[in-house]
């Protein structure tokens, strides 16, 4: 069975530029959340998607947004960096919305530094 | 809305003694409480989880928490810690927000540094 991937591990972008992150879900899974981990903190929600359709946001601007393909993985796209965005990204995959007791897999992060 | 306090940001212990980590939640509704594991460079791995039922919950590695609904705490013990649990280790609750959709809401994080 194969984990939860995410890609790429490290990146680094400039104030105003965009970026996407990807991240290819364990098998069978068909919900995908992001979390933004900033350094020294615990992940904050960004938001969470259910068979391609956004299900539920945290409190994250719109230029954090995301896809969902029909074969489950998604990527978080980011526009207009700024320096706060710095941050370990973290995507978790999970069997199915509505229960809290699914349990979240998590992939690795893509750590993206904003200069 | 839910929120997590977890009280100490780094617990340093020798090994081989006993551990706990502390976690307490807010919210106006039923909720279910994970612990989760975070080693360098690495995600988040799933330590124990608390749904329903006995509120002695035992996991992964050794690790039990207990549910206490009336202090609001859901505290992470470990009898006889090991040099390998050095780690970070995050407290999450997750209740109903809505079209059947499900928030975690994660804790700060604790260090756990595990000495010889």
């Amino acid at each position: 069975e194969t984990g939860v991937t995410q890609s790429p591990t490290h990146l680094i972008k400039t104030r105003g530029q965009q970026v996407t992150l990807r991240c290819s879900s364990q098998s069978g899974h068909n919900t995908v959340s992001w979390y933004q981990q900033a350094l020294g903190q615990g992940p904050q929600f960004i938001f969470q998607y259910y068979r391609e359709e956004e299900n539920g946001r945290g409190n994250f601007p719109p230029r954090f947004s995301g896809l969902q393909f029909p074969n489950y993985s998604s990527e978080l796209n980011v526009n207009a960096l700024e320096l706060d965005d710095s941050a370990l990204y973290l995507c978790a995959s999970s069997t199915g919305s509505g229960t809290s007791r699914n349990e979240q897999f998590f992939g690795p992060g893509t750590r993206l530094t904003v200069l | 809305a839910q929120s997590v306090t977890q009280l100490d940001s780094q617990v340093p212990v020798f090994e081989e003694a006993p551990v706990e980590l502390r976690c307490n939640y807010s919210s106006s509704v039923s909720v279910y409480l994970f612990w989760y594991v975070q080693y360098p460079n690495q995600g988040l791995q799933l330590l124990l989880k608390y749904l329903s039922g006995s509120t002695l919950v035992k996991g992964i590695n050794g690790f039990e928490a207990e549910f206490n609904k009336s202090q609001t705490s859901f505290h992470l013990r470990k009898p006889s810690v090991h040099i390998s649990d050095t780690a970070e280790y995050f407290c999450a609750v997750s209740g109903k927000a809505g079209n059947n959709f499900n928030k975690f809401y994660f804790g700060s994080g604790t260090k756990l540094n595990v000495k010889p």
